[in-house]
């Protein structure tokens, strides 16, 4: 079992709708969780960290489930640029602090 | 302020040959961390670099190896190239205080091996 888990998707979304995916993670020693965006053939980019109450960064709101151990993200009035892969991202801070744990990433594809 | 800068961009070897990628992190940071990405997939954590040490590795065989230099910046060299050696590497630099390392990511380098 891979320890991050996404669906690869594509969400195919209508400019100005609402998408929202989540990311599984197998290790409940996790503690850290961030949400990075890749575009195509580039590096990928931090989107936003997920705290436990939630949180949001302009139409993008990231929740964590702790007992069902998943992270969610939602974008909301979907803009063209939100065209991307997004990746979920988790770190177990005790015995691997700075290791990033990559899901595969979920694809978001906005038409107009 | 420049960010994390690596080279070459793109790169083609042949299988055997040995290949070294380089890394510059962000100013001011002091930790380096090197991933391979395949295509399709996640960037996986190959090894970090702190002090000049490495401070952690994931599961990649020996034939991957690091280096850090007094500057911080780093190398990634790869021996006995084979063809699933083909993907992007990415180095991420970070800054070793407080409880979160932000890891911030260079272009990458495109490698090919045939």
């Amino acid at each position: 079992r891979k320890e991050v888990e996404q669906d690869p998707g594509p969400f195919n979304v209508p400019e100005g709708a609402t998408v929202a995916f989540n990311c599984t993670y197998s290790n409940s020693a996790s503690q850290s969780f961030f949400w990075y965006r890749q575009d195509c053939r580039k590096e990928p980019k931090l989107l936003m960290s997920v705290y436990s109450s939630g949180n949001e960064d302009g139409r993008f709101t990231a929740q964590l489930n702790r007992a069902s151990q998943y992270i969610s993200l939602l974008i909301r009035d979907s803009k063209l640029s939100d065209s991307a892969t997004y990746l979920c991202v988790v770190t177990v801070t005790t015995d691997s602090w700075g290791k990033l744990q990559f899901g595969a990433g979920t694809q978001v594809v906005v038409t107009p | 302020d420049a960010g994390v800068t690596q080279s070459p961009t793109h790169l083609i070897k042949t299988r055997g040959q040995q290949v070294t990628l380089r890394c510059s992190p962000k100013s001011g940071h002091d930790t380096v961390s090197w991933y391979q990405q395949a295509l399709g997939q996640g960037p996986q954590f190959i090894f970090q670099y702190y002090e000049e040490e490495e401070r952690q590795r994931g599961n990649f065989p020996d034939r991957f190896s690091g280096h850090q230099f007094p500057n911080y910046s780093s190398e990634l060299n790869v021996n006995a190239l084979l063809l699933g050696d083909s993907a992007l590497y990415l180095c991420a630099s970070s800054l070793a205080t407080g409880t979160e390392e932000t890891q911030y990511f260079g272009p990458g380098t495109r490698l090919l091996v045939l």
